[in-house]
This record gives structure tokens, C-alpha cells and sequence, in this order.
């Protein structure tokens, strides 16, 4: 069974700072690793999509990467501010799942003025 | 588009209840899941569906749980009889071919 593990849980940081949110997952036969973002009490927003064959995706100032041999994803936020503070999610597609997405617990991120 | 639908978006019932969620997908996308997330467990798919067809179901707790697809535009998951232990947001996905899978507001279920 694949698991996703992201490091750290908790993240408070000033404004202005650039940030790298970690995942890792345990079977490295992927279809593809979705980043998401989710508000309190919101559904999930879809931030990057990175298809197995992809190394980073890129969406304004996020910067998301892709190392299927390690078995590792980053989230790099640049010049974060308050608006950025959330959960954000790392998923995961399994080849044999049909594109079903297993989900890490999540980092909660804090920016604080 | 609007986006994917859900509802009700917030449901309380008393156990034993027969409890029916709602999800409309964007149109066009041929994968639809639902996915239930809850604090000790995070996001965990129940099941999905590929142009209306169940695919895999194992993740449906119980026999409690079932989920229909009769078309492209509609699906339900309806719980029966309804416990505590089900007590969670329970969201709805779609996704296009390319796999990048959409959510909808969820739905907050809580069972007395």
C-alpha cells in the first residue's frame, strides 16, 4: 500500500519568507503527484499536477518537483504571505489505482504578518 | 463551469438514519471518486466510478456504504443505517483523462 509522508506537520514563518513543504511516498510506480491547498472548513483547491513522466511544474510562485526514484515531492512557496497560510496536501496516483489518489495527513502552514 | 456540486452541505442525522449525499462532476471528466476525510484518519476513497462504471469499492467501509452512478452528471453515496463512527466530510471528486482530480465543497456529516 502506498504511503505519504509529509514533513513538517506545522510551519509558521514570517512574511516574505521562501518555503519548502516536503513529501515522500513509498512505491515509486506513480501516474502522477497532485498538490493541493485546503482552506479551514473548505474543500481542496488543486495547486500543481506532475505527471510521472515531469520533473516540476510551475504556477506563479509555486514551484513543485517530482524525483520518482527517491520517492520524493517539494512545494516550494516563493515570497509567501498571510493569503498562503492553509494545509496544503501532497497526493499521490498509483499506476494501478485508475488515477485514485492517496493523500498524506498534510502540512499546516502559518504566515504571519 | 461551476465546478463540481455537492449536496447538502452539511447533514446532521441520529444513528440508524439512512443519510444520501450528492455530487454532481464537471462535465466531461470520466472519473468520479468520493473520498471521506476525518481527523485521525485523513482523506481516505471510498470508491470510484470510470464513465459511470464502479471500478474499485474497497474502500467502502461496510456493507452499510454503497454508491451509484446511474449517469454521467449524478451520483449518490448513501449510508444505511447511519452510526456515530461515520461522522466526516465527505467529498466528491472528478477528473479528465489527464488524472488531475477536482473537489467539490464537501458535505459535513454528523451522526448523533
Amino acid at each position: 500500500k502506498q504511503e505519504v509522508t509529509q514533513i513538517p506537520a506545522a510551519l509558521s514563518v514570517p512574511e516574505g519568507e521562501n518555503l519548502v513543504l516536503n513529501c515522500s511516498f513509498t512505491d515509486s510506480a506513480i501516474y502522477n503527484l497532485q498538490w493541493f491547498r485546503q482552506d479551514p472548513g473548505k474543500g481542496l483547491t488543486s495547486l500543481l499536477l506532475i505527471q510521472s513522466s515531469q520533473r516540476e511544474q510551475t504556477s506563479g510562485r509555486l514551484n513543485a518537483s517530482l524525483d520518482k526514484s527517491s520517492g520524493r515531492s517539494t512545494l516550494y512557496i516563493a515570497a509567501s504571505q498571510p493569503g498562503d497560510s492553509a494545509t496544503y496536501l501532497c497526493a499521490v496516483g498509483l499506476l494501478d489505482s485508475g488515477y485514485a489518489l492517496n493523500f498524506g495527513k498534510g502540512t499546516s502552514l502559518l504566515v504571519t504578518p | 463551469d461551476a465546478g463540481v456540486i455537492q449536496s447538502p452541505r452539511h447533514e446532521v442525522t441520529e444513528m440508524g438514519q439512512e443519510v444520501t449525499l450528492r455530487c454532481k462532476p464537471i462535465s466531461g471528466h470520466d472519473y468520479l471518486f468520493w473520498y471521506r476525510q476525518t481527523m485521525m484518519r485523513g482523506l481516505e476513497l471510498l470508491i470510484y466510478f470510470n464513465n459511470n462504471v464502479p471500478i474499485d469499492d474497497s474502500g467502502m467501509p461496510e456493507d452499510r456504504f454503497s454508491a451509484k452512478m446511474p449517469n454521467a452528471s449524478f451520483s449518490t453515496l448513501k449510508i444505511q443505517p447511519s452510526e456515530p463512527r461515520d461522522s466526516a466530510v465527505y467529498f466528491c471528486a472528478s477528473s479528465p483523462s489527464n488524472g488531475e482530480q477536482f473537489f467539490g465543497p464537501g458535505t459535513r456529516l454528523t451522526v448523533l
